[in-house]
């Protein structure tokens, strides 16, 4: 069983339209993000949540807007998309605070390319 | 400035070579993440620590709190170590992790 899956693998869009990334994962773990990975393979947070309440939220442009309906589920929506959105993208879970012998685990990231 | 800086940035090495990757960082954490990506995206993380060593096959993370330094080695490297190395933190009073921008390691038959 996949501990964070992560869907669509790829996805690919025009201009000014509206998408949405699933992510859910089975761990039990209190603590979901998303990070947004560049051309540079560098990771930047955008949110996180802890039992469905937000804890951080970058200066992300307010396009973007996570919807957590249970503590499993993270999913994020992007409206009025732009060229300067496509990245790969990365949903993650640990155990809140990171404190425990506990692993990081990412999903297999979506590559968002924007037309 | 970046909290976490790796070196080197880009590692090519020889089939069999005994590699190191270094991470420094500036703020006190509880805890130190390696992660591995593949070519082609997966993000797995390889070790979490908050001191001394840990091994795992081939693979050796070290920690020095003190001088806020980790290095992870790979002892008798193959060409499907290939992949970059990311180095995370976790700060004692922060509330999200902090990464460095990454090795890409290469290893040649």
């Amino acid at each position: 069983d996949t501990a964070v899956s992560q869907t669509p693998k790829y996805l690919v869009t025009q201009m000014g339209n509206d998408k949405s990334i699933k992510c859910e994962q089975n761990l039990g773990h209190d603590t979901m993000y998303w990070y947004k990975q560049d051309s540079k393979k560098f990771l930047k947070i955008m949110f996180s949540y802890n039992n469905k309440e937000l804890i951080i939220n970058e200066t992300v442009p307010n396009r973007f807007s996570p919807k957590s309906p249970d503590k499993a589920h993270l999913n994020l929506h992007i409206n009025s998309l732009e060229l300067g959105d496509s990245a790969v993208y990365f949903c993650a879970s640990s155990q809140w605070g990171a404190n425990l012998d506990e692993k990081l685990f990412f999903g297999s990231g979506t590559q968002l390319s924007v037309l | 400035k970046n909290e976490v800086e790796q070196s080197p940035q880009n590692l090519t090495a020889q089939e069999g070579e005994f590699i190191t990757i270094n991470c420094s960082y500036s703020v006190g954490i509880s805890a130190l993440h390696w992660l591995q990506q593949h070519p082609g995206g997966g993000i797995v993380s390889l070790f979490m620590l908050s001191s001394g060593k840990k091994k795992h096959g081939r693979l050796i993370a070290t920690i020095n709190i003190q001088e806020k330094h980790s290095s992870l080695h790979i002892t008798a490297s193959h060409p499907r170590d290939s992949a970059v190395y990311i180095c995370a933190v976790y700060p004692n009073t922060g509330n999200q992790f902090y990464f460095g921008t990454g090795t890409s390691l290469t290893v040649i038959p």
